[in-house]
């Protein structure tokens, strides 16, 4: 298994601002995924990170509003910008695991509220 | 577009019954499925993973089923506890991960 931390764990924004929430592994992997769970509904994935490209990312975002940087196998960061009241949500770092092929591991998750 | 239903949405049951919690998925082509549970405001914790070719996986009282032909997977739990209460997630990966929107289980004592 993989364990995952996440900073910070909460925020409180003003709308217009940004904010950089950090992923940190205890073991080297090489995919790890952003996502984004808004208020009531269920995962949507934002981008995956590998390292040393650029990240991936899924219909309906973008590096601009989403930037991600991947510096090494055990660390990730994203960044939400320009921040809205939509944007309110918990944000989850996830990695598949070494062991089981695929197995996804998630990070605490950090929720993040734009006022 | 792969696309995952989870049903029922939530689910209240008293403590000792035995439950099953229903995923469905629109394309079979999957390296495997994975069961979560998500506790109120937390990040997510890995259940049971079935890979492809497999039909079931078992955890002490849960167990997991897959019929991929069917684009089906079901998630028993045995004689339920009020600490099972939770959203149950399940997650179908071809690549990337599918999420189905969760079922809310509340067990009472």
């Amino acid at each position: 298994s993989a364990v995952i931390s996440q900073k910070p764990s909460r925020d409180i924004c003003q709308r217009g601002t940004s904010l950089t929430i950090q992923c940190q592994v205890d073991s080297q992997v090489t995919m790890m995924f952003w996502y984004r769970q808004q208020p009531g509904q269920s995962l949507t994935l934002i981008a995956t990170a590998n390292q040393g490209s650029e990240a991936t990312y899924e219909s309906g975002f973008v590096i601009d509003k989403f930037p991600i940087s991947r510096p090494n196998l055990t660390f990730s960061t994203l960044t939400v910008s320009n921040m809205s009241p939509e944007d309110s949500s918990i944000y989850l770092c996830s990695v598949e695991g070494q062991g089981k092929a695929y197995e996804q591991y998630f990070g605490p998750g950090t929720r993040l509220t734009v006022t | 577009k792969q696309e995952v239903t989870q049903i029922p949405a939530a689910l209240s049951v008293p403590e000792g019954e035995n439950l099953v919690l229903n995923c469905s998925f629109t394309d079979s082509a999957i390296y495997n499925l994975q069961w979560f549970r998500q506790d109120p405001g937390k990040g997510l914790t890995s259940l049971l993973l079935i890979q492809s070719s497999q039909r079931e996986q078992t955890s002490g009282r849960l167990n997991a089923s897959l019929d991929k032909s069917s684009g089906r997977s079901t998630l028993y739990i045995a004689a339920s506890q009020p600490g099972d209460s939770a959203t149950y997630l399940c997650a179908v990966n071809a690549g990337k991960s599918t999420f189905g929107d969760g079922t809310t289980l509340t067990v009472k004592p």
